[in-house]
């Protein structure tokens, strides 16, 4: 089954610091891949995603994600935190699977 | 935004008591799901839908029962809810199940 793990409950970064959130993956095909963000408050939108092809995925609001195979990683990148990216962060398998725990976010001034 | 509506948003209900839940979405996708969101357990998958009067189980199904008799409504039971279903629900939808999910606004319900 596809199952995927978030190791970090919770993150604080400064503002303007870089960001890296990880997921690793544990199935043995080419996995499909999502990262989703969620505010306080809201439903969940997704970030980015990978099917196959460049293993760097760009997304929205300036992150990105590398698939690295030979780590079973699919990690989630910004180079400059803003505060409004204090959130929960989802990496998620698609269909019948449950996302992971997820990773809490946040930034200080 | 995906055209996605929960209902109710809010819900206070008691111990035994039978709820419903109501997914609707205006998207016309395929797939739809139902979750619950509990802190340090992040989003499970409780059903979810593949067609009209196609459903299958998820990771956390048990007390819990699912009815689509049309595309666009998905319906969450609890035959007789408990304080351990005080929850944060979600319904998602996706054209496919290897596409990206599109959620709804939540329902924040509560047993006592």
């Amino acid at each position: 089954a596809q199952s995927v793990t978030q190791p970090d409950i919770h993150i604080t970064v400064s503002e303007g610091a870089s960001l890296e959130l990880r997921c690793n993956y544990s199935y043995g095909a080419t996995p499909y891949l999502f990262w989703y963000v969620q505010s306080p408050g809201q439903g969940l939108q997704l970030l980015l995603k990978y099917f196959s092809g460049d293993t760097l995925v760009q997304g929205i609001k300036g992150f990105e994600a590398e698939f690295k195979r030979s780590q079973s990683s699919f990690n989630l990148r910004k180079p400059s935190v803003h505060w409004s990216d204090a959130a929960e962060y989802f990496c998620a398998p698609p269909l019948e699977l449950s996302f992971g725990a997820g990773t809490t976010v946040t930034v200080r001034a | 935004d995906a055209g996605i509506t929960q209902s109710p948003r809010h819900k206070v209900t008691e111990t035994g008591t039978p709820v419903t839940l109501r997914c609707h979405q205006t998207e016309n996708h395929r797939y739809m799901y139902w979750y619950r969101q509990d802190p340090g357990h992040g989003l499970r998958l409780i059903h979810y839908s593949y067609g009209v009067k196609d459903t299958d189980k998820g990771e956390v199904s048990d007390g819990y029962s699912v009815s689509r008799s049309k595309t666009e409504d998905f319906l969450l039971t609890l035959e007789s809810a408990t304080s351990s279903q005080t929850s944060v629900y979600f319904c998602a939808i996706s054209e496919g199940g290897y596409n990206e999910q599109f959620f709804g606004p939540g329902t924040r319900l509560t047993v006592l």
